[in-house]
């Protein structure tokens, strides 16, 4: 099992630039997550999806931000245009709908927006 | 909205010195989570409790799920330098949710 697998790991962008975050959730997994962490606010959650459908967006912080999760197996949270205080690290997880909680998490995608 | 309080934030330990770190929330969850983040990785669970008043462990780690429903505890017993990281608690809002976090407990230990 190769987990939930994240990429870019790093990415630094300049202001005003779109980003593309992508996921690749464990097979089998039904829910998606997408999580920001910052020293300030902790892990947020901006958005997750139920088969491939999206339930609540209701985190996201701003309409720069959108998500789409077009099959099981890959979702991506985009940002454009870019702004320094995105600068974050975003996290996707997956997990069993209905499970006991037990999601796993990718390593991240740390963003710097300069 | 809602919070997870954890204390302390921070904490410096020596090796072999046990640790205890706690999660209070104003409302009452009906699970609890225990998740440890390494530097550079996402979290990843440690403990999971379903039940008040339950009592679980994971090798030095201990963790209790409140009798009032409120709270939670981690302890680690005779820690050592991999237990460094940052210790968070979680847990759904209501049924299905999706998890909210703490802030964490970051923890230190000096060998």
């Amino acid at each position: 099992d190769a987990g939930v697998i994240q990429s870019p790991r790093h990415e630094v962008t300049e202001m005003g630039q779109e980003v593309t975050l992508r996921c690749k959730p464990i097979s089998g997994h039904n829910s998606l997550f997408w999580y920001r962490q910052t020293m300030m606010r902790g892990l947020e959650l901006l958005i997750y999806f139920n088969n491939n459908v999206p339930i609540d967006d209701s985190g996201m912080p701003e309409d720069r931000f959108s998500a789409k999760m077009p099959n099981a197996s890959f979702s991506t949270l985009k940002i454009q245009p870019s702004e320094p205080r995105d600068s974050a690290v975003y996290f996707c997880a997956s997990s069993r709908f209905g499970g006991n909680y037990g999601y796993t998490f990718g390593s991240g995608t740390r963003l710097t927006v300069v | 909205g809602q919070q997870l309080n954890q204390s302390p934030q921070s904490m410096f330990i020596q090796e072999g010195e046990d640790v205890s770190m706690n999660c209070t929330s104003s409302s009452i969850f009906n699970t609890w989570l225990w998740y440890k983040q390494d530097p550079g990785e996402g979290p990843v669970l440690l403990i999971a409790l379903y039940k008040a008043g339950e009592l679980t462990s994971n090798g030095r780690l201990t963790a209790q799920f409140g009798i009032t429903r409120k709270d939670s505890f981690l302890n680690i017993s005779a820690s050592i330098p991999s237990d460094v990281g940052i210790y968070f608690c979680a847990g759904p809002l209501s049924g299905n949710t999706p998890l909210v976090f703490g802030k964490g407990t970051r923890l230190s230990v000096i060998a």
